[in-house]
Formats: structure tokens, sequence, C-alpha cells
């Protein structure tokens, strides 16, 4: 199985600054079809999972445009430019190239 | 608006069965895979199981296999996770997801809870 670790675990952020988060791939992500499907997803206290990138670094709709992803070889990141109270929860990458679909062990975001 | 609810969650006691249902509604094409994700108290999240929905080809993961069965209902738009030998650890919120696109769980549930206790 593809193994995905996600760090930091844990982040405290002030409003209006910037965050990030890496999750690494044991292995490639490049699925047969050209596409890298690597997804990020926000849990609110209390809500379902949430989907907010699809495929690296495009945004879902009604996902703010301070959410961006990207990736350097298998290190793939989730920015938040500026951090609003309402991005209070955990972030999960997943990747869904390879069955089983794996996720990261979440990342904690609070306010300082 | 599309839509996943899931039901059929409760307490039930070690080596116990539970059958889980999962509704979708409001979507206009059904390609791609149906997915069961769990979350125990207070952990991140595990996927469980994965049908997908033309060619029902399924998949699970080894801490299920053997005692976990996904099925769908291409009729009524239904998938379903038969669960049987349960164990306390188990225990777990567990959501339905669906790829809208492949590899993406883009739509999910509110959850269903499941709880294995003596």
């Amino acid at each position: 199985d593809v193994v995905m670790t996600q760090s930091p675990l844990s982040l405290a952020v002030t409003l209006g600054q910037p965050a990030s988060i890496s999750c690494r791939s044991s292995q490639s992500l490049v699925y047969a079809d050209g596409n890298t499907y690597l997804n990020w997803f926000q849990q609110r206290p209390g809500q379902s999972p949430r989907r907010l990138i699809y495929k690296v670094s495009d945004r879902d709709s009604g996902v703010p445009d301070r959410f961006s992803g990207s990736v350097s070889g298998t290190v793939f990141t989730l920015k938040i430019s500026r951090v609003e109270a309402e991005d209070v929860g955990v972030y999960y990458c997943m990747q869904g190239t390879h069955w089983p679909y794996t996720f990261g062990q979440g990342t904690k975001l609070e306010i300082k | 608006e599309v839509q996943l609810v899931e039901s059929g969650g409760g307490l039930v006691q070690p080596g116990g069965s539970l059958r889980l249902s999962c509704a979708m509604s409001g979507f206009k094409s059904h390609d791609h895979a149906m997915h069961w994700i769990r979350q125990a108290p207070g952990k991140g999240l595990e996927w469980v199981s994965g049908i997908f929905w033309n060619s029902g080809v399924t998949g699970y993961a080894d801490a299920v296999k053997g005692r976990f069965t996904v099925s769908r209902d291409n009729v009524n738009n239904f998938v379903f996770l038969q669960m049987n030998s349960l164990r306390v650890e188990d225990t777990a919120l567990y959501y339905c997801g669906k790829d809208v696109a492949p590899g993406g769980l883009g739509v999910w549930g509110q959850g269903t809870t499941v709880t294995v206790s003596s």
C-alpha cells in the first residue's frame, strides 16, 4: 500500500498569516492516464470531510482561492495564503491513484 | 443537489453483524467508484472498501478483508457494506464517499456510527 506521510501533525497560525502542510508519498502517484490523483480534505470539528483540492492543484467548487496545492517530486503541499478563523480543523492528504486509497495522518490547524 | 445518506449503524456485540446502506441522489452519472471510509473516535480517516459502479469490481483494506462485503444496487442507487465478525476495533463513524471523477472522493455523506462492545 502507498504510505502518505504528512507534516507537521499540528500547526498553530496567527490569523492572516500563511500556513503550509506537506505530504510525502512512498511511491509515484502518476496514474496510467498521466494524471496524479492527490487530494486534500478539510474536516472541521463535528463535520464530514470536505474535499478542497483534487489532482494536486485543482480547487473544488466553492473553495476559496487562498487554498492552493502543488507538488515537487513526491512531496505535495497544501498552502493557505492567509488563515481565517473558519479554517480551523484537520487537513488530510489522500492518494486516489492506487487501491487501496490511503490517507495521511492528518494535520490539526489551530489559531494562535 | 447531490447527496449521500448513510444508515444502518448501531451498537453490536463482538462477533455480530451489521449492514450499512448508502443512498445516492442527485447524481447525473454513476460512473467511477463508491467507497466506505471510517474514522475511529479521535482518530484519522481510514479507507475500508470500494466498488467500481459499472464493473462491480471491489477492493478491501487488509483489516476487513474476509469479514466485510461491499455491494451495489444499480437500479435504486444504493451501496451496502455487510459487516460480519465485528471486532471492538471496528468501532467508528462510517462514511460513504463517491468518486465523481477518477481517484477523488469528491462527495461524502454525513456518516453512520458503528459501536462494537459487549
